[in-house]
């Protein structure tokens, strides 16, 4: 089965400090993808990565920016967090031969005081 | 744009009710319709998905069939459990040609199944 982790499930932090959201998948997907959810909106697409070093803005990147060094790591960086960016934040990837589907991690629940 | 429309919840049922969860979308030509289910706690998990006009997928209970002439992937249960509780997203995967390759959601649907 495919495997999505992220590296932490709550988090916690200031306004104004830098954060790392890191995801890794472990079946060689070239796809990746960093999310947001929030009630009454669903999922919004934030950056998607189609390969190593590959990466394009998504429905709402404003406030974040996305690092893919290597093809099994997909991180999220926000670069002066806000209140506003409080948020549970998904990380999917995604086969780009045969299915289309995509697989999500569990999820971080970032706020930001 | 692509666009998914969902029915606002939550849809609160007894268990062994018949569920219906509306789902409509806009797209260019024929994408590909998937509906995830995220349990408490958890992420999104494929719960059925249909590539192309009267394709119906099934899991665990659960149908949906692709109506391309209303524009429709409406999410069905005959009898819902208990452990059925959870948040329900319709999504689409559109066309390559479109150029965009991330998934379209739709805002989610809580249902509460009570004992």
């Amino acid at each position: 089965d495919v495997k999505v982790t992220q590296s932490s499930r709550y988090l916690v932090k200031r306004t104004g400090e830098k954060v790392f959201l890191e995801c890794v998948q472990d079946m060689d997907h070239e796809n990746m993808f960093w999310y947001r959810q929030d009630p009454g909106l669903g999922l919004r697409l934030i950056y998607f990565s189609y390969d190593v070093k590959m990466k394009e803005k998504g429905d709402i990147p404003e406030g974040y920016s996305v690092s893919r060094e290597k093809k099994e790591r997909f991180s999220l960086i926000l670069e002066s967090a806000s209140t506003n960016q409080t948020s549970m934040y998904l990380c999917a990837s995604r086969s780009t031969s045969g299915k289309n589907e995509q697989f999500f991690g569990p999820g971080t629940r970032l706020t930001v005081l | 744009g692509d666009s998914v429309t969902q029915m606002e919840g939550p849809v609160t049922l007894s268990e062994e009710a018949f569920l219906t969860i509306n789902c409509t979308y806009t797209a260019t030509g024929y994408p590909s319709l998937f509906w995830y289910v995220q349990y408490p706690g958890e992420g999104l998990q494929l719960l059925l998905k249909a590539t192309k006009a009267d394709d119906k997928g099934s899991n665990k209970g659960f149908e949906a069939t692709y109506r391309k002439e209303t524009t429709s992937f409406h999410l069905e249960k005959g009898s819902v459990q208990v452990s059925d509780s959870a948040v329900y997203f319709c999504a689409l995967n559109p066309r390559m040609d479109t150029g965009r390759r991330a998934l379209t959601f739709g805002s989610g649907t809580r249902l509460q199944v009570q004992p």
